[in-house]
């Protein structure tokens, strides 16, 4: 089975804090996402890549930038933690393009409170 | 532009009862569809998906779902549901391009109660 490792599942940052979300696949996935849930709001796209060192903005990419310097790792970065970046965050990857026939794997999500 | 709508925020059900979740989706081309649940604290799941043939689909833990390409639909349904059932349900749709991202609906509460 694919595994998606996050490496933290819980975080307590202090605002103006640089925090970076990590994220390992283990089955050579070419594509990587990362989103955000929120409660009423589902899942948010933040950005996600289609390969190393590739990277394309979602729908919410304000805040957040990513790092994509392996092909099995998938960083997010939150140059200056602010309270209304609390939230849920999901790591995904897909070995085709919108997961094709396969959907995502996901990862374990990482809760992070920023305060 | 593809999007999801997932009618109900919550549903509540008794043990053993059947469940509907119900996903419309609008889409000018074609689509998979999939679905994924999330039990508490943890990621989502794959739990079925469409992709050609037939319109009814197995997945884990019993539940099916049924693609209606005219009403656009692919609704989520168990037969008898257990109280391990309770999660948060994800409808999601992706074109057959080369699109990269899922789109996802907002969810469904699932509540089975004893």
């Amino acid at each position: 089975d694919v595994k998606v490792t996050q490496s933290s599942r819980y975080l307590v940052k202090r605002t103006g804090e640089k925090v970076f979300l990590e994220c390992v696949q283990d089955m050579d996935h070419e594509n990587m996402f990362w989103y955000r849930q929120d409660p009423g709001l589902g899942l948010r796209l933040i950005y996600f890549s289609y390969d190393v060192k590739m990277k394309e903005k979602g729908d919410i990419p304000e805040g957040y930038s990513v790092s994509r310097e392996k092909k099995e790792r998938f960083s997010l970065i939150l140059e200056s933690a602010s309270t209304n970046q609390t939230s849920m965050y999901l790591c995904a990857s897909s070995l085709h393009g919108g997961g094709g026939s396969g959907g995502y794997t996901f990862g374990s999500g990482t809760r992070l409170t920023v305060v | 532009a593809q999007s999801v709508t997932q009618l109900d925020s919550q549903v509540p059900v008794f043990e053993e009862a059947p469940v509907e979740l119900r996903c419309n989706y609008s889409s000018s081309v074609s689509v998979y569809l999939f679905w994924y649940v999330q039990y508490p604290n943890q990621g989502l799941q794959l739990l079925l998906k469409y992709l050609s043939g037939s319109t009814l689909v197995k997945g884990i833990n019993g539940f099916e779902a049924e693609f209606n390409k005219s009403q656009t639909s692919f609704h989520l349904r168990k037969p008898s549901v257990h109280i391990s059932d309770t999660a948060e349900y994800f409808c999601a749709v992706t074109m057959m391009d080369s699109s990269y991202k899922l789109i996802f609906g907002s969810g469904t509460r699932l509540l089975v109660r004893p």
